[in-house]
């Protein structure tokens, strides 16, 4: 089956500093990748879509300069949170795509519990 | 706008059934999921419908009608390991295969 491992699982960082997730799409390709972020009790939203050797598309009211996308081969998604703020704590999931799948199942990771000082 | 609305929280009884409604409004469609999330856990793949009708696997069963942009999750003979969120997703068709999720229901199973 599909599996997508994400890396840290949990990450505490000094306010000011930047933060670099990983994404892995172990078993299969994926040309396209999801990051969402979830505050406690509430649903996942959208931040951007993640377009292997090409821009990532964000979000309306998600800052691209701040919340940093690369996706640079088709088993791997990197999300770096730039000068992160306290307001930026928050579990960030990744989800990714397999590629020719007919139906748009997302594969989860086991997501990044941020938390900033 | 695109606007997915489900029930915040549903307590059932151990051994019950209980459908978990959801309603969409979106610029397009090209599927409804339904995923569970444990407290603190990624969410996992529950069901998919993309035609109308029933899709039935287990003890989870899950219908769709597209013209009343309706859903509902049904679980049948509930179990302890059941309490957890439910979310309704959609997928608006509007290129890059995004999918954009409600805001889940809390579902409590007791005793």
């Amino acid at each position: 089956g599909a599996v997508v491992s994400q890396h840290p699982s949990w990450v505490i960082c000094k306010s000011g500093t930047s933060v670099k997730i990983e994404c892995r799409s172990l078993d299969f390709q994926a040309t396209t990748m999801f990051w969402y972020r979830q505050f406690p009790k509430q649903s996942l939203m959208l931040m951007a879509t993640s377009n292997e050797g090409s821009k990532a598309t964000y979000e309306q009211g998600v800052e691209k300069d701040k919340f940093l996308i690369n996706h640079a081969s088709l088993t791997l998604s990197t999300l770096t949170v730039t000068s992160a703020h306290p307001e930026d704590s928050s579990f960030y999931i990744c989800s990714a795509r397999r590629q020719g799948s007919g139906a748009n199942v997302l594969t989860f990771g086991a997501g990044s519990r941020l938390t900033v000082l | 706008g695109q606007n997915i609305d489900q029930p915040t929280e549903m307590t059932a009884t151990e051994g019950a059934i209980v459908q978990i409604n959801c309603t969409y409004q979106t610029s397009g469609f090209n599927g409804l999921f339904w995923y569970q999330q444990h407290a603190g856990e990624a969410p996992t793949f529950l069901s998919y419908n993309v035609l109308d009708g029933l899709e039935e696997k287990g003890r989870f069963s899950s219908f769709l009608s597209r013209s009343k942009g309706y859903s509902y999750l049904l679980l049948k003979e509930l179990q302890m390991k059941d309490s957890a969120s439910y979310l309704c997703a959609v997928n608006p068709n509007t290129g890059g295969f995004k999918t954009i999720f409600g805001a889940g229901t809390r579902l409590f199973v007791k005793a």
